[in-house]
């Protein structure tokens, strides 16, 4: 079956636009988490769904980080007025049940702020 | 501060030898997971090991947990070079809810 897809899978932008990500989970998996990930780096969380409950935000490193789920099912993540320290790897897993189980992840978009 | 460290940063072996890699934690867990992630891409799942469970195996993966020292290993076996990869330990924290954190990985090069 298909797996979780992320769009674009790269995207090149000037500081100071706007950028949505987007994360289509795994169809039925409940749970939905956004990473970042540095070059070199380990996964930095950000963003943490949980079917209807209130998103665990705590990971955001900014108020112009944000993101949401809609229908519990696709997700999207917006970056309001990029800087260069938010050129990463943006990734994005589902997961079927609680934050306990396997986490299964998407290619990943790679976002480069010029 | 990481809630997994994995140990060491980076490791390089020839083919056919083992590889080990370490994790440490610092909060309880519910279980213990390991990823495996090529070239900064996705990650993929490997094996997951419960807080209840010592040792686990998957074809050339054994893993271990130590709860009481609140650290894990990796261990594979008879490694090939299509093994390079980094690994990448995850686990449960309760840090304002409970949610998974990853640590900072392994690099592991292996050399045919």
């Amino acid at each position: 079956g298909a797996g979780v897809s992320q769009s674009p899978s790269n995207k090149v932008t000037e500081k100071g636009k706007d950028v949505e990500l987007r994360c289509d989970p795994i169809s039925g998996h409940t749970a939905l988490y956004w990473y970042r990930q540095s070059l070199g780096q380990g996964l930095e969380f950000l963003i943490y769904f949980q079917g209807n409950s209130a998103p665990d935000k705590s990971g955001l490193p900014s108020d112009r980080f944000s993101a949401e789920r809609t229908g519990g099912s696709v997700s999207t993540l917006t970056i309001q007025r990029t800087q260069q320290e938010d050129s990463a790897v943006y990734l994005c897993a589902s997961i079927w049940g609680s934050s306990y189980n396997e986490q299964f992840f998407g290619p990943g978009t790679r976002l480069t702020v010029l | 501060s990481q809630q997994g460290e994995e140990d060491p940063q980076a490791l390089s072996i020839q083919e056919g030898e083992n590889a080990t890699m370490n994790c440490s934690y610092k909060t309880s867990i519910n279980n213990l997971q390991w990823y495996r992630q090529n070239s900064g891409r996705g990650l993929v799942h490997l094996i997951l090991i419960r807080s209840n469970e010592r040792e686990k195996h998957s074809g050339r993966l054994r893993v271990t947990l130590d709860t009481s020292k609140k650290s894990s290993s990796l261990l594979i076996t008879a490694s090939r070079a299509a093994d390079t990869a980094s690994y990448f330990c995850a686990t449960d924290a309760f840090t304002g809810g409970f949610k998974t954190i990853f640590g900072a990985g392994t690099r592991l090069f292996v050399k045919a």
